[in-house]
């Protein structure tokens, strides 16, 4: 079964310090990821998508993920975390199932707090 | 801008009681979902629908039923609310083509209370 995992569900890190997110997926197939962020009582905006076209990918407010193939990740990073950066974050991939597309599983969701 | 509106941000309603979770896009994008989202659960999907009057169960449909008449709106119908069905309900629409890499685009969300 496909699936979306995310370790950690809780991370913590100092303002200025690198913020690294992580994502694992198991597909049989090339898949379409995504990070979404969730800040405190909103619903989820999209950070990122990696699309196959370029393994590096640059998303809003300073954030980044490298797909690596061979190592089914997808972490998110950031080199300078900033106390606004403080939310839950949500990696998702692509589910294809035959007929309907853009069904996406999402993993449980890292929240991220900043200390000054 | 983009939106995705939800009818109400707040909810507490009666066991027993039929609910109507409302979500409309204005995106004329043919993908709509309905997801509930619990702590340590993520996103779980419950229905979802690829055109005016079609729809598809998600991962866990029991207990709900969906309703698209309109394009642009998407319904969620708690038959009888129950008191695990206390949740925040998320809504989303992406578009229809494309091979599964367009993004959906979430509305803020319904956090429904069953007493």
């Amino acid at each position: 079964a496909q699936s979306v995992t995310q370790l950690g569900s809780h991370v913590s890190v100092s303002e200025g310090a690198l913020v690294l997110l992580r994502c694992n997926y198991s597909s049989s197939v090339p898949p379409y990821l995504f990070w979404y962020v969730q800040y405190p009582n909103q619903g989820l905006q999209l950070l990122l998508k990696y699309t196959s076209a370029a393994t590096l990918v640059k998303g809003i407010n300073g954030f980044e993920a490298e797909f690596k193939k061979s190592e089914t990740s997808f972490h998110l990073t950031k080199p300078s975390a900033h106390m606004s950066d403080a939310a839950e974050y949500f990696c998702a991939g692509h589910r294809p199932v035959g007929g309907a597309t853009n069904k996406l599983i999402f993993g449980t969701g890292t929240l991220l707090a900043v200390q000054p | 801008d983009v939106k995705v509106t939800q009818s109400s941000r707040y909810l507490v309603k009666r066991t027993g009681e039929k609910v109507f979770l409302e979500c409309v896009q204005d995106m004329d994008h043919e993908n709509m979902f309905w997801y509930r989202q619990d702590p340590g659960l993520g996103l779980r999907l419950i229905y979802f629908s690829y055109d005016v009057k079609m729809k598809e169960k998600g991962d866990i449909p029991e207990g709900y039923s969906v309703s698209r008449e309109k394009k642009e709106r998407f319904s969620l119908i708690l038959e009888s609310a129950s008191t695990n069905q206390t949740s925040m309900y998320l809504c989303a629409s992406s578009l229809g083509q494309g091979d599964g890499y367009n993004e959906q685009f979430f509305g803020p969300g319904t956090r429904l209370t069953v007493l």
